[in-house]
């Protein structure tokens, strides 16, 4: 089945530790984003790649780093630089046309001890 | 700068209409989307307006006036699983997608 898978679904980490999150989709999607979403908030936009080997900041980039070296790859590093990293991140891939829904992963909850 | 803005929380009876508004101000515009969240999941999509005019599907339709900036969504016949978040998010220019910080609907019996 087509669709996108994120992993892990649940992560602790420990203060100064960079960790990286899987995002994979199989839907032949060009443009790929990173999502944070903190308890009953909404989802703010880390970063987002439109192609292969290109990527743009989104609203909250300070911390994280991305790379997109394959069309169905888009990894996402917390550093240790990100604040407060606690948090729902959401992965998501979209066709790159004119049309056409916003496909999400089921997600990682990271926890920072 | 962008902005999205939705109301925070709404409250509405089974069996009832609700109509939850969204307006954007945004650099560029291909398109508004919502999206239905409940709680500790990833949001799934109800529908996508690049037109002006109501698009219907269903118990859920979506409105959008391109010049207002402003977008709705309709809910009929409610049901209590109809209980969660709503996202409103803009497609703005070179592909960026960003969101309101969704309206949290609750339905009481």
């Amino acid at each position: 089945d087509g669709g996108i898978t994120q992993s892990p679904k649940y992560l602790f980490r420990k203060e100064g530790q960079n960790v990286t999150l899987s995002c994979e989709q199989n839907l032949n999607h060009d443009a790929m984003y990173w999502y944070r979403q903190d308890p009953g908030q909404g989802l703010r936009l880390i970063y987002y790649s439109q192609i292969v080997n290109d990527f743009q900041k989104g609203d909250i980039a300070e911390g994280y780093s991305v790379s997109r070296e394959k069309k169905e790859s888009f990894p996402l590093t917390v550093t240790s630089a990100q604040k407060n990293p606690t948090a729902f991140y959401l992965c998501a891939s979209k066709w790159g046309g004119v049309t056409g829904e916003l496909f999400f992963g089921e997600g990682s909850r990271l926890t920072v001890l | 700068g962008q902005n999205i803005d939705q109301p925070t929380e709404m409250t509405a009876t089974e069996g009832a209409i609700v109509q939850i508004n969204c307006t954007y101000q945004t650099s560029g515009f291909n398109g508004l989307f919502w999206y239905q969240q409940h709680a500790g999941e990833a949001p799934t999509f109800l529908s996508y307006n690049v037109l002006d005019g109501l698009e219907e599907k269903g118990r859920f339709s979506s409105f959008l006036s391109r010049s207002k900036g402003y977008s709705y969504l309709l809910l009929k016949e409610l049901q209590m699983k109809d209980s969660a978040s709503y996202l409103c998010a803009v497609w703005s220019s070179a592909s960026k997608i960003i969101f309101g910080s969704g309206t949290r609907l609750s339905i009481r019996p």
